[in-house]
Formats: structure tokens, sequence, C-alpha cells
């Protein structure tokens, strides 16, 4: 089975540019997730989806970001105008959908992005 | 705030050796804990998930404990090996939804 995929695995821009951050889920998953990784503040939850519906953006940083899931196998996530602190590693996840905790997650292998 | 904390971000041992990682988290004890592998270049893998009423659940050379009144998670790895080495995750769920909060993650390195 296929996993998480993310495109594109690497992405360099100036700043100022738009960035899209592309995510196909796992089949069958109906909850998705946006994290951003740094070494100073690690693995930080951005926005989740259920059901194509956003349930939780308190993570995105500013208006400057946004996300979007248009139908059950895609989604994006936009940076516009990037900044260099927006350069970190972008990791899409996907999971059933459940409470507590009690669903693993499955990611792709992330996007690493660097704003200059 | 619903807060999870590993408390090492590195731990060198020697192979054959037990590895033991630990996790403590805040305020009200969630109901599951999670742990994850993760390789430099990679995404998290999923290892185990642990429920508040288990206090230990083993798979293969890995076992994990929840301890609700330490509130604290060990997650143990028996005879390491090299192979072994890599950063490991821990998460809690949130308070409700499906969304989890991961801490910063201790990285593991195991020499031959």
């Amino acid at each position: 089975d296929a996993g998480v995929i993310q495109s594109p695995r690497h992405e360099v821009t100036e700043m100022g540019q738009e960035v899209t951050l592309r995510c196909k889920p796992i089949s069958g998953h109906n909850s998705l997730f946006w994290y951003r990784q740094t070494m100073m503040r690690g693995l930080e939850l951005l926005i989740y989806f259920n059901n194509n519906v956003p349930i939780d953006d308190s993570g995105m940083p500013e208006d400057r970001f946004s996300a979007k899931m248009p139908n059950a196998s895609f989604s994006t996530l936009k940076i516009q105008p990037s900044e260099p602190r927006d350069s970190a590693v972008y990791f899409c996840a996907s999971s059933f959908s459940g409470t507590g905790g009690n669903q693993p997650q499955h990611f792709g292998d992330g996007t690493r992005l660097s704003i200059l | 705030s619903q807060k999870i904390e590993q408390n090492s971000e590195a731990l060198n041992i020697q192979e054959g050796k037990t590895a033991t990682l630990t996790c403590n988290y805040t305020n009200y004890s969630p109901a599951y804990l999670q742990w994850y592998r993760q390789d430099p270049g990679r995404g998290p893998v999923f290892l185990l998930l642990i429920r508040e009423n288990e206090k230990e659940k083993r798979k293969e050379r890995l076992k994990v404990t929840f301890d609700t009144t330490l509130k604290q998670s060990l997650f143990h790895i028996t005879a390491s090996q090299p192979a072994d080495s890599a950063t490991y995750l821990c998460a809690r769920g949130s308070q409700a939804g499906t969304a989890l909060i991961f801490g910063k993650g201790t990285t593991l390195s195991v020499s031959s």
C-alpha cells in the first residue's frame, strides 16, 4: 500500500515568493494533519482536518499560512509571502479519525523548505 | 496547557544493553500515549500505543509503560543494536479530537 505522499521533497525559494506544499493521504483515512518540525521547537501541529473539514487551525503561525483539503485524497499548505523564518521541514500525516490519541498517525517523508 | 516532555535530548549506549527513554506529561492524564521512531530525513514511524489502563505493552524487543501516578511513560529497547539508533518521539492525545501533541524527541545512539 502506498503511504502518505508529499511533494516536493525539497523546496528552495526566495523570500516573498509563494510556496505550495502538497499531500496525498493514505486511502481510507479521514483525518489529515500538517506539522512543522524545527530543531528549536520540535514537531508542531499546524492544522488538522476531519472528513475534509478543518477542525483546529490554532497552530497556524499567521495569516500568511493557509491550508485546504478539497477532497479526501489531496491537501495543500500554502505560505504567501514566505519569510526566512518559515524554513523548516513540513510533514503531512493521516489516520483514521478517533479521540484522545487512540489512532496511530502515518507520516510522509516531509518537505524540506528553505527560504533565502 | 497539555505538555509532554522528553527529558533527554540524547542517549548513548553500547550494543546489547537496554535503552530506557523517558516521557513526562503535565496536567490531566491522557487516555493514550504513543511512541514513534524517526530516522534522519524521514517522517516519524508509529511503534506502539498504550492506553491509560494498561500498565505495560510489549512488541518484540520494545516495551512501553504508563504510570499515571508519576505522569510518566518509559520506553525500553532490550538487547539494543546499532540499527536501533534513531530519534524516538512520544506523543499524547489532546483533550478532544484526533490531534497528537509530540515531545521533542530523544536521539538514541547505539555503538557496537
